[in-house]
């Protein structure tokens, strides 16, 4: 069963880097979102992605974050310089265009980041 | 105002047993989807089960139901038979609008039930 596939697994990396974090959505999807679980907290949004182009962000993802898809597979977001409190757990999810589970989101595995 | 609110931080139930795990939400639209997600100890999120606004029949896949409430905006999740590999977090999540419209679907969660299958 084609699934959401995420690298890597877990980063970690020192406060002011940059890091990227790696998607590769189900193959015939066109809608990518990324959410982030901060430990013990509930899931929220970040941003949602169509058609080449950000469609929908929270106020989470300020400037320091970006979304881009530079291939025909793969799904990234970058934080520009993280900060402590962007240790959390990220997911990418992916959605069809259309058919009976249009409506779902499958979530890929996460990448736990720790900014040190 | 809370969109999801799941109001039991944890819930326990004996193997075999049933259980039902209780969410209510918040909204204006007249279309929204309903979903439930399981997180496991390693952490992946694995989706469950999802009723539609419009959906009459209560939405069922496998040992998961949905009791779909409309009138009382209650979603609450029943899992028959438990298994002690049911335990884990379970979330709640909304999507508000309609699918590929302006919202473009993304999701609210809710805080969460862990889930505790005693032998």
């Amino acid at each position: 069963e084609p699934e959401v596939t995420q690298t890597p697994s877990h980063q970690v990396t020192q406060m002011g880097q940059e890091v990227i974090l790696r998607c590769v959505p189900i193959s015939n999807h066109l809608y990518f979102y990324w959410y982030r679980q901060i430990l013990g907290q509930k899931v929220e949004f970040l941003v949602s992605f169509y058609n080449n182009e950000i469609s929908e962000k929270s106020e989470i993802f300020d400037d320091q974050f970006s979304v881009e898809r530079p291939d025909g597979s793969n799904f990234t977001l970058k934080i520009r310089s993280t900060k402590l409190e962007d240790s959390a757990m990220y997911f990418c999810a992916s959605r069809a265009p259309s058919g009976r589970h249009t409506d779902t989101q499958y979530f890929g595995p996460g990448t736990r980041l720790t900014v040190l | 105002a809370q969109k999801i609110t799941q109001t039991q931080p944890g819930m326990f139930v004996q193997e075999k047993e049933a259980v039902t795990l209780d969410c209510t939400y918040d909204t204006s639209d007249q279309s929204y989807g309903l979903f439930w997600y399981k997180q496991p100890s390693s952490g992946e999120m694995i989706f469950l089960i999802y009723q539609g606004s419009y959906d009459e029949q209560n939405a069922t896949e496998g040992r998961y139901s949905l009791n779909f409430q409309k009138a009382r905006k209650s979603a609450n999740l029943v899992i028959s038979a438990s298994q002690l590999g049911d335990s884990a977090m379970y979330f709640c999540a909304m999507r508000e609008g309609l699918a590929g419209g302006t919202s473009y679907g993304k999701l609210t969660f809710g805080q969460g039930t862990i889930l505790t299958v005693h032998p």
